[in-house]
């Protein structure tokens, strides 16, 4: 089945320091991935969709020159947290969908994420 | 999107069947009702999804009612690592649509022994 890794799975940083995320999709070529963020207790929330080759559209209230998404191969999505925070601490999750030649309603693939702890 | 109402938790007892519901009332003709869980600090995996046809994989079987406002997702016999959080999300799905999930708050399933 399709596989979507994500690394680190966990991260410790200082605050004011840089943290970059990698998503990837292991068997499949994925035009668009997306970016979500999980806060304790609560549901997923998009942030961001990275499209292969272009600039990445940002939800409202995301700040895209904080949260920096690079989408350079069919394969690969990063998600840099710039000056991170103690509130940027979440568990960020990235997904995968098959490019166009694929089935319209295939599903989403998603990463096991990974747990930000910024101090 | 169309908003779903499931309920915010449920028990079910090891071995027996879990029937998680789902309403999606506003639901229109071109979105699919898919289904993801999501166990504790780990990505969301994908289960199962329909558009009004009733469907069966290997994880679990979903029942779509014939107005399409309401879905049950069943897993036959639950196990303790069925524990998870379900969502039920309705998902439009055309030709250049970008195909993101919006979360819910989903149903949490306690599976107990």
């Amino acid at each position: 089945g399709a596989v979507v890794s994500q690394h680190p799975s966990w991260v410790i940083c200082k605050s004011g320091t840089s943290v970059k995320i990698e998503c990837r999709s292991l068997d499949f070529q994925a035009t668009t991935m997306f970016w979500y963020r999980q806060f304790p207790k609560q549901s997923l929330m998009l942030m961001a969709t990275s499209n292969e080759g272009s600039k990445a559209t940002y939800e409202q209230g995301v700040e895209k020159d904080k949260f920096l998404i690079n989408h350079a191969s069919l394969t690969l999505s990063t998600l840099t947290v710039t000056s991170a925070h103690p509130e940027d601490s979440s568990f960020y999750i990235c997904s995968a969908r098959p490019t166009r030649h694929s089935s319209y309603n295939s599903p989403l693939h998603f990463g096991n994420g990974t747990r930000l702890t910024v101090t | 999107d169309a908003k779903t109402t499931q309920p915010t938790s449920m028990d079910c007892a090891e071995g027996r069947a879990a029937n998680l519901p789902c309403n999606h009332s506003t639901i229109s003709g071109n979105e699919y009702v898919y289904w993801y869980r999501q166990i504790h600090s780990q990505g969301p995996q994908y289960i199962i999804h329909g558009l009004k046809n009733n469907e069966t994989n290997e994880m679990a079987s979903l029942i779509i009612t014939e107005d399409r406002k309401s879905s049950t997702l069943i897993l036959p016999h639950a196990t303790l690592r069925d524990t998870a959080v379900y969502y039920c999300i309705v998902r439009v799905v055309y030709q250049g649509s970008q195909g993101n999930l919006i979360f819910g708050k989903g149903t949490k399933l306690s599976v107990k022994p």
